[in-house]
């Protein structure tokens, strides 16, 4: 079946440290792939998508790129800042709905 | 701004009760998506919309649950006799119907006790 494993949380990094959160893909077919980040209190915004393999999604410093032959989605960012801290959620979708992964809490330390 | 709401925002209700959400889309938007997120984990899909047509129900959503969007407008979500476990938090997204990408409410938090 379709389900995406990323790395568990939390995450804790000093504000400017690079930043990596892994996430793969088991899926039919070749589905698009997102990121979405909940800060707290808040809801589910979309951070970034890649529809095809290869393509990098980008947005706010994160980047991810998707890589179809090693199924995965990797987020990154250069240099996190402590506004950063929220819950990702690495994410597929297929068949007219999105299965997520279970999420990894970010935490970044002035 | 015309994002997705959802009402209420937060529902306590003891268990056995009837509880009842709504959800208004993006208005342009002809899809519309039930999610459920339980602490912990992921949002789980439970149920979409396209306009007034409900086309696809998880298995998670038991015979307690039903929803409906008569004008293919805003929808609600209810949950007959409400247990300990539906206490979660229920998401609802909207979106273009062929686009990948789903616009989400800011959830509906229900605690049942």
């Amino acid at each position: 079946g379709n389900s995406v494993t990323q790395m568990e949380g939390p995450v804790t990094l000093s504000e400017e440290a690079f930043l990596t959160i892994n996430c793969t893909y088991t899926a039919t077919g070749y589905p698009s792939l997102f990121w979405y980040v909940q800060y707290p209190g808040e809801g589910l915004q979309l951070l970034l998508k890649a529809t095809k393999a290869d393509d990098k999604g980008s947005n706010k410093g994160f980047e991810a790129t998707y890589r179809k032959e090693t199924t995965s989605f990797h987020l990154e960012k250069g240099s996190v800042q402590v506004s950063d801290s929220a819950v990702y959620f690495c994410a597929l979708s297929r068949d007219d709905k999105i299965i997520f992964g279970k999420g990894t809490r970010l935490h970044i330390l002035p | 701004d015309t994002g997705v709401s959802q009402d209420p925002r937060h529902k306590i209700t003891k268990r056995g009760q009837n509880v009842t959400f709504r959800c208004d889309p993006i208005s342009e938007h002809n899809r519309l998506y039930w999610y459920r997120q339980t602490l912990g984990q992921g949002p789980e899909f439970l149920t979409y919309f396209q306009n007034e047509a409900q086309l696809e129900k998880s298995r998670l959503l038991s015979d307690r649950f039903s929803a409906e969007r008569p004008k293919g407008s805003f929808s609600t979500l209810e949950i007959q006799r409400t247990e300990q476990g539906d206490s979660a938090m229920y998401l609802c997204a909207s979106s273009f119907e062929n686009f990948y990408e789903q616009y989400f409410g800011p959830g509906t938090r229900l605690t049942v006790t």
